[in-house]
C-alpha cells in the first residue's frame, strides 16, 4: 500500500535562517505532488505541486522554494525564512484524483 | 477560480446527537472530498465523492453535483469525532494542480 512521510514533524527556526522540510511517497510511482500550508486558523492554502520530477508549478508567490529531485521526493525550501512563514506544512500526493495527507510539519519562526 | 463555502462555521453538540455539514461549491466539479482534521492535525480522509451517497460507520456523505452541493452526515456522535472538517474540490477540470479547500466546519462534540 502507498505511504507518505514528511519531516521534521516540529520545527523552531529563528528569522532569517534556512528550511528545508521534506517529504517522500512510498508504494507508486509518477505520483502528483503538493505542498500546502495551515496558517492560524484552519485554511489550506495550496503553495506548489509537481507532476512529475523537475516540474514545479508555483499556486502563490512567496518566500519558498519547491524541487522534485526524485519521483517520490518532494522538497519545500527557504533561503531566509520571515515570521509569516510559520504555519503546519502538508505535504500530499494524488491517485485517480484522491487527495492523500502526510502527517505534517509544524514550523515556528521566532 | 472556484470558491467553496462550508456551514456551519462552528458547531457544538452533545454526545449522541445528529449533525449535517454542508458544502457548497460555485462550479461544476469532476471530484469532492471530505476530510477531517483531528487535534493533532492530522488529515483524514473521510469520504472521495464526486456524486451519490456513499456511507462508511456512523458517517455518510452526498453530493448532488448538478445543484452544486455536498452534505456530510454525522449520526450519534462521539467525542472522537471533534475537529474540523472540510470539504475540497479541484482548482481546475483536470485536477492535477490540486484541490482547493472551504475553510471548514469545527465541530465539537460534548461528552
Amino acid at each position: 500500500s502507498q505511504t507518505i512521510h514528511q519531516w521534521p514533524a516540529t520545527l523552531v527556526q529563528p528569522v532569517g535562517s534556512p528550511l528545508s522540510l521534506e517529504c517522500t511517497v512510498e508504494g507508486t510511482s509518477n505520483p502528483n505532488l503538493y505542498w500546502y500550508r495551515q496558517a492560524a486558523g484552519r485554511g489550506l492554502q495550496l503553495l506548489f505541486y509537481s507532476v512529475g520530477i523537475g516540474q514545479i508549478s508555483s499556486e502563490v508567490p512567496q518566500n519558498l522554494s519547491a524541487s522534485r529531485p526524485q519521483d517520490r521526493q518532494f522538497i519545500l525550501s527557504s533561503k531566509k525564512l520571515l515570521l509569516s512563514d510559520s504555519g503546519f506544512y502538508l505535504c500530499a500526493w494524488s491517485s485517480g484524483g484522491e487527495l492523500f495527507f502526510g502527517e505534517g510539519s509544524r514550523l515556528t519562526v521566532l | 477560480g472556484i470558491q467553496v463555502e462550508q456551514s456551519p462555521p462552528d458547531l457544538i453538540l452533545q454526545e449522541g446527537a445528529n449533525s449535517t455539514l454542508r458544502c457548497n461549491f460555485s462550479d461544476s466539479v469532476n471530484n469532492l472530498q471530505w476530510f477531517h482534521q483531528n487535534p493533532w492535525g492530522q488529515l483524514i480522509n473521510l469520504f472521495y465523492i464526486p456524486s451519490g451517497t456513499k456511507q462508511n460507520g456512523r458517517l455518510s456523505a452526498t453530493t448532488v453535483a448538478t445543484e452544486r452541493y455536498s452534505l456530510l452526515y454525522i449520526s450519534s456522535s462521539q467525542t472522537t469525532d471533534s475537529g474540523v472538517y472540510f470539504c475540497a474540490v479541484p482548482y481546475s477540470g483536470g485536477g492535477a494542480d490540486g484541490l482547493t479547500f472551504g475553510k471548514g466546519t469545527h465541530l465539537i462534540i460534548q461528552p
